[in-house]
């Protein structure tokens, strides 16, 4: 089936600092989906992509579709000690009929030191 | 986006036990699945809740262990049946939002289900 890889696992750093996550895949996906969870909570959708190349920011998130549909990346710009949490890449492939089934990359940990 | 209720929120449950996990939603959607997060792991799907018809699983996952039911267009339910501790886990409920071949998937809070 559809993998994606997500780097790095996790992350450690300093408020205000810049963070950058990104997912690949050896599969073409049609939506690229950016989520965020918090502990004992579901996941959070941040940012959805649906073009090759489409560029989109939402705050000081920033996240691409990357051109050849296998890849992606987030980056979070000024990181704040809330910006901490799990984040999750997904992909979605459409197959036709009512097939939108999503793959999710296996997460970025991510801490912020004040 | 729909705002999306599970209840419980988490439970306790022994083993050999069963549990129904409800999801709904305050508009009308489409689609609705149902995934499995276990610890510390990312989300795997477990099926899509079809309403008026069998819920589509997923490989690795079968209707007798998780039976689905989806009566209309903003309600479902997941059973977890004859629990064992592999099946601790977080569950939870998502819907779609689509526009073309576009699908967005917006999440519940999800089931923290521990078995004993």
């Amino acid at each position: 089936g559809q993998q994606l890889n997500q780097s790095p696992q996790s992350m450690f750093i300093q408020e205000g600092e810049d963070v950058s996550m990104n997912c690949t895949s050896s599969s073409i996906f049609n939506t690229w989906l950016w989520y965020k969870q918090d502990p004992g909570e579901g996941p959070v959708l941040l940012i959805a992509l649906y073009k090759a190349g489409e560029l989109t920011s939402n705050g000081r998130l920033t996240a691409q579709f990357g051109i050849t549909r296998k890849d992606s990346f987030l980056n979070i710009s000024a990181s704040i000690p809330s910006d901490v949490g799990i984040y999750f890449c997904a992909g979605q492939s459409y197959s036709g009929g009512s097939n939108y089934k999503l793959t999710f990359g296996k997460g970025t940990l991510l801490t912020v030191n004040p | 986006s729909a705002v999306i209720s599970q209840k419980p929120s988490r439970d306790i449950c022994q083993r050999g036990t069963s549990l129904t996990i409800q999801c709904q939603v305050d508009s009308q959607v489409t689609m609705m699945f149902w995934y499995r997060q276990q610890p510390g792991q990312s989300l795997t799907l477990i099926a899509t809740a079809n309403q008026g018809s069998e819920a589509t699983y997923e490989s690795g996952f079968v209707i007798d262990k998780f039976p689905i039911s989806r009566p209309n267009l903003t309600f479902s339910t997941l059973t977890v049946s004859n629990m064992s501790p592999e099946d601790s886990s977080i569950y939870l409920c998502s819907v779609g939002e689509r526009g073309g071949t576009y699908n967005t998937q917006y999440f519940g809070p999800g089931t923290r289900l521990t078995v004993l």
